[in-house]
C-alpha cells in the first residue's frame, strides 16, 4: 500500500518552462490537495479537489492549474514557471474533512522544484 | 478569518527536558485542531488531533478555548523528537472543509 505517489521527486526548471506534478492516491479517498512549503510560511494550500470530478481554489492559485483525472490522480501543472514558484509541494489526500469526523490529511513524500 | 499562529520559528531545548511547542488560533466557529510532524527526509504525518485527546510518542496538547490555544507538549525530549511541527484547524468554508496550517516550528533536541 503506496498511500499517496508524488512524481517527480525533483525538478529543475528555466523561467518561463511548463510542467506537471503528478499525484497519485491508493486509498480510496474523496478528496486530494496541493500544497506549496516555503521556509518561514509554512504550508499553504494551492488547490483542492473535494470529489471527483470538482476543483476549487485554495490560498495561492495563481501560476497554476490543476486536473483530477480520477478518483485516484491529481495533477498540478505550471504553465509558465517563475521563481516565485521555487518551492516543495506537496500532494495530500484523505477522506472530505468534516464528513469523515477528523479525517488526516495523507501526504506523498514532495516534489522539490527550482525554477531558474 | 480563520488563522493558526505559530511564534516560534525554531525551538532548542536539551534532552530530557521538557517542551513546549506554541499554537494560537483564530477562529469564529468550533475549533477541531490537530498537530503534524515531519521528520528529516520523511512525509509529513498526522501527530495528534485534540478531539482523541490521546498521547502520541509522549506528546500531549489540549485545546484552551478560552486562550485560544493548542499548545503541545511533552515532559521530557528526546533526540528523535527533532522534526518540524505543524499546528492545524479544520474550518469550514466555501461549502467544504479544509485545514489551514501555521507556519511552522522547528524542534531540535540538543544531545
Amino acid at each position: 500500500n503506496a498511500g499517496v505517489t508524488q512524481t517527480p521527486k525533483f525538478q529543475v526548471l528555466k523561467t518561463g518552462q511548463s510542467m506537471t506534478l503528478q499525484c497519485a492516491q491508493d486509498m480510496n479517498h474523496n478528496s486530494m490537495y496541493w500544497y506549496r512549503q516555503d521556509p518561514g510560511m509554512g504550508l499553504r494550500l494551492i488547490y483542492y479537489s473535494a470529489s471527483e470530478g470538482t476543483t476549487d481554489k485554495g490560498e495561492v492559485p495563481n501560476g497554476y492549474n490543476v486536473s483530477r483525472l480520477n478518483k485516484r490522480e491529481f495533477s498540478l501543472r505550471l504553465e509558465s514557471a517563475a521563481p516565485s514558484q521555487t518551492s516543495v509541494y506537496f500532494c495530500a489526500s484523505s477522506e472530505p474533512l468534516g464528513q469523515a469526523y477528523n479525517s488526516p490529511l495523507h501526504f506523498g513524500n514532495g516534489t522539490r522544484l527550482t525554477v531558474t | 478569518a480563520q488563522r493558526v499562529t505559530q511564534p516560534e520559528k525554531l525551538l532548542s531545548v536539551f534532552k530530557g527536558a521538557p517542551v513546549e511547542l506554541k499554537c494560537n488560533y483564530s477562529y469564529s466557529g468550533s475549533p477541531e485542531l490537530f498537530w503534524y510532524v515531519q521528520y528529516s527526509r520523511q512525509r509529513l504525518q498526522l501527530l495528534l488531533r485534540h478531539i482523541s485527546r490521546e498521547s502520541i510518542k509522549g506528546f500531549t496538547a489540549d485545546l484552551n478555548k478560552g486562550e485560544t490555544s493548542f499548545h503541545l507538549k511533552k515532559p521530557f525530549a528526546q533526540e528523535e523528537d527533532s522534526a518540524m511541527y505543524y499546528c492545524a484547524l479544520l474550518y469550514s468554508g466555501a461549502g467544504s472543509y479544509q485545514l489551514t496550517f501555521g507556519k511552522g516550528t522547528k524542534l531540535s533536541v540538543i544531545p
